[in-house]
């Protein structure tokens, strides 16, 4: 079974800069996950998506981020316009609701450097 | 509102002694607890779940963990370390967000070092 996959892995852009990373979550899975991770720190989840709809958007900084998942399968994570405070590694996650306690599965994430 | 802390930002060991990663969780119910292990440029791996059955819980590669409720801990072990161990591993308590899907809270995660 393939994993979830994501794309770019790496990303080097300048502070104003707009950048968008993809996820392809694991086939089958409704609910995909946005997540940032800063140096040091655990992930933070930004958004969560079941199917193609918004679960919860409530840490997401909507002024300068956006996040669609039109068919309800893969997602793209846009910035514009980016800042330093921006770099990370976004990662991206999926789950399925065969069980009640449903594993989050993550992707290898992609690391922004904002310069 | 549910959080978990790592007491230790880094844990230094030496290959063939144990290994102990300490949290505790924060729940306004019986929560479900997980650990993850991140290896560098690698996604991250679940290791065990508690989802209220044994408090005992066993994972991948010979890790394990005990939930105590009187303790609100759920601290990782492992009785011999390898080299491989060497990672960053996360403390993770979940919530229900919406109809069964769920929310993780991730710790501030704890990085192993594993000495030859």
């Amino acid at each position: 079974e393939a994993g979830v996959a994501q794309s770019p892995r790496y990303k080097i852009i300048e502070k104003r800069q707009s950048v968008a990373f993809w996820c392809n979550p694991i086939s089958g899975h409704a609910t995909l996950y946005w997540y940032q991770q800063i140096l040091g720190q655990g992930p933070k989840l930004l958004i969560q998506f079941q199917n193609n709809g918004v679960v919860d958007d409530s840490q997401l900084p909507k002024d300068r981020f956006s996040a669609e998942r039109l068919k309800g399968v893969d997602s793209t994570l846009k910035i514009q316009p980016a800042k330093l405070e921006d770099s990370a590694v976004y990662l991206c996650a999926s789950s399925s609701e065969g069980t009640k306690y449903n594993e989050q599965f993550f992707g290898p994430g992609t690391r922004l450097t904002v310069l | 509102a549910q959080s978990v802390t790592q007491l230790d930002s880094h844990v230094s060991v030496s290959e063939g002694t144990p290994v102990l990663l300490r949290c505790n969780y924060s729940s306004s119910y019986s929560p479900s607890l997980f650990w993850y292990v991140q290896h560098p440029n690698k996604g991250l791996q679940l290791l065990l779940k508690y989802t209220s059955a044994a408090t005992l819980v066993k994972g991948i590669n010979g890790f394990e963990a005990e939930f105590k409720k009187s303790e609100t801990s759920f601290h990782l072990t492992k009785p011999s370390a390898h080299m491989s161990d060497a990672a960053e591993y996360f403390c993770v308590v979940s919530s229900i967000s919406s109809g069964s899907a769920r929310q993780l809270t991730f710790g501030s995660g704890t990085q192993l070092t594993v000495l030859p």
